[in-house]
């Protein structure tokens, strides 16, 4: 069983539209990231979030601890959001690793 | 900005060889991490260091695998006799001691094996 669980694992959208990522997970956390991945491979952080809600931009992640979920939005979305967007989570009682969702491969069309 | 870096970018092997990943982590970071990426799979954990050792490794990290700081700089991944199923994105990543939840990762190396 997935520690970290996304949904939806394929997300189509056309420019302009408002995208909604979920992140579910089944454990104690002391944090939990976005990631954003694109083709090349490379990762890059997003957010970090304990509690609330944060805004980079047109990008919004919040997290509802009570209820072990968290959300990324894109607005106004571009092609260029196109990529893998990654939850990972870093667990309360582990110390030292993430544990990784499998990711949302977001494509936005022109 | 500092950054991690990776080198090299990509890494064609034969079967059986041994590779060498390398890593520079940010210059003040003191804990740092390889993760793996099959293709089309989820990133996974191989290995946090910390203080000259190894501090925590997963069920992948075998005794193919070791890690080593050689010097201020570096860390490194080591595999010794490497597998078709060790191709892979290999990514390192570092921490500062204050910030216990966040890490900074490189771009990556992708490793094939043949």
């Amino acid at each position: 069983k997935n520690e970290v669980e996304q949904s939806p694992q394929n997300l189509t959208a056309q420019e302009g539209e408002f995208i909604t990522i979920n992140c579910s997970y089944s454990v104690g956390i002391s944090a939990l990231h976005w990631l954003q991945q694109h083709p090349g491979g490379g990762i890059v952080s997003l957010f970090m979030l304990s509690s609330g809600k944060k805004k980079h931009g047109r990008l919004i992640a919040t997290i509802n601890i009570q209820e072990k979920h968290s959300s990324l939005h894109i607005t106004a979305s571009h092609p260029r959001d196109s990529a893998v967007y990654i939850c990972a989570v870093f667990r309360s009682n582990t110390g030292n690793q993430f544990y990784f969702g499998t990711g949302t491969s977001l494509t936005v069309i022109p | 900005e500092p950054e991690v870096t990776q080198t090299p970018s990509h890494q064609v092997t034969q079967m059986g060889q041994e590779v060498i990943l390398r890593c520079v982590p940010i210059s003040n970071h003191l804990y740092f991490y390889w993760y793996r990426q099959i293709l089309g799979q989820k990133v996974e954990f191989l290995v946090s260091f910390y203080n000259n050792e190894i501090s925590e490794k997963s069920e992948i990290f075998d005794d193919q695998f070791s890690v080593e700081r050689p010097d201020g700089s570096n860390f490194t991944l080591k595999i010794r006799s490497t597998k078709l199923e060790d191709s892979a994105m290999y990514f390192c990543a570092s921490r500062s001691f204050n910030s216990y939840n966040e890490q900074f990762f490189g771009p990556g190396t992708r490793l094939t094996v043949l």
